[in-house]
C-alpha cells in the first residue's frame, strides 16, 4: 500500500517530559526515513533522518529508532520545550527511481509550560 | 542543511487567471524537485516530480494541463496554476533532492488564494 501510518495524531505533554511518535510502513524495500517538523504556515523542516542500515540515530534531544523487521520507526524527543510544539511528519522513501517521499498523516505535538 | 526558497510566499489571484510559483535551491543543485499541496490540518500530497531537462511526472489524479511544471535549470523549478479556481486555493510546497545522500529539503511554502 501507499500509506505510512503515524500515531498518535495529537500528543500533549508537559515541558520537560518526553514525547514519542511512531510510524509504520509497508514496503520492505524502503530505505530512508526522515522526520520533519512543520510550524503553522511554514514548510516542513528536516529534523532527523535514518537510513535502513542503521538502527538508531541521535541528535541532542532528538532520536530516531528503526525496526526493519517490524517495519516501524519512532521519533523520540526528550526534555521537551514549548518551542517543540508543531506538527511532526514521518516519511519513507521507496527504493524507486524518483526518490519520492510518502508521508505519514502527522502528529500535532503540544508542549505546555 | 540546505536552503530551498519559494516565491511568492503569498499570492491572491482572480478566478480564471494563471499564477506562477518559483522554487529555487539556493546553495546546491537539484536535478529533482517535488511539488506538494497541503490542505489545512492535513498531510502533504505529492502532486508531481520535476526533473531538470525533462517532463514532470504527475501523480494520479493531478491534471498536468492545469498544473504546469517547468524545471529549466538545476536550481529552479516553477509551478504554474492555470485557469485558477477557488478550489485551487491551498498551500503549495516544493522540495529539492540534494546530493548523493539524496536528502530532501523543503521550501517555505506558498499560500495561494483564488478569489
Amino acid at each position: 500500500g501507499e500509506n505510512v501510518e503515524q500515531h498518535p495524531s495529537t500528543l500533549s505533554v508537559q515541558e520537560g517530559d518526553s514525547a514519542v511518535i511512531k510510524c509504520t510502513y509497508s514496503d520492505s524495500a524502503s530505505n530512508y526515513f526522515p522526520w520533519y517538523k512543520q510550524e503553522l504556515g511554514k514548510g516542513p523542516q528536516l529534523i532527523i533522518d535514518i537510513r535502513s542500515n542503521v538502527g538508531e540515530k541521535k541528535d541532542q534531544r532528538i532520536a530516531v529508532t528503526l525496526n526493519k523487521t517490524a517495519k516501524h520507526f519512532s521519533l523520540h524527543i526528550t526534555e521537551t520545550q514549548p518551542e517543540d510544539s508543531a506538527v511532526y511528519f514521518c516519511a519513507e522513501r521507496r527504493n524507486t527511481g524518483f526518490q519520492k517521499l510518502v508521508f505519514g498523516t502527522g502528529t500535532r505535538l503540544l508542549v505546555s509550560p | 542543511g540546505a536552503v530551498v526558497s519559494q516565491h511568492p510566499s503569498r499570492v491572491i489571484c482572480k478566478s480564471g487567471t494563471s499564477v506562477k510559483i518559483e522554487c529555487r535551491s539556493l546553495d546546491f543543485q537539484a536535478t529533482t524537485m517535488f511539488w506538494y499541496r497541503q490542505f489545512p490540518k492535513q498531510s502533504l500530497m505529492l502532486m508531481a516530480t520535476s526533473n531538470e531537462g525533462s517532463k514532470a511526472t504527475y501523480e494520479q489524479g493531478v491534471e498536468k494541463d492545469k498544473f504546469l511544471i517547468n524545471h529549466a535549470s538545476l536550481t529552479l523549478s516553477t509551478l504554474t496554476v492555470t485557469s485558477a479556481h477557488p478550489e485551487d486555493s491551498s498551500f503549495y510546497i516544493c522540495s529539492a533532492l540534494k546530493g548523493s545522500g539524496n536528502t530532501i529539503y523543503f521550501g517555505e511554502g506558498s499560500w495561494l488564494t483564488v478569489v
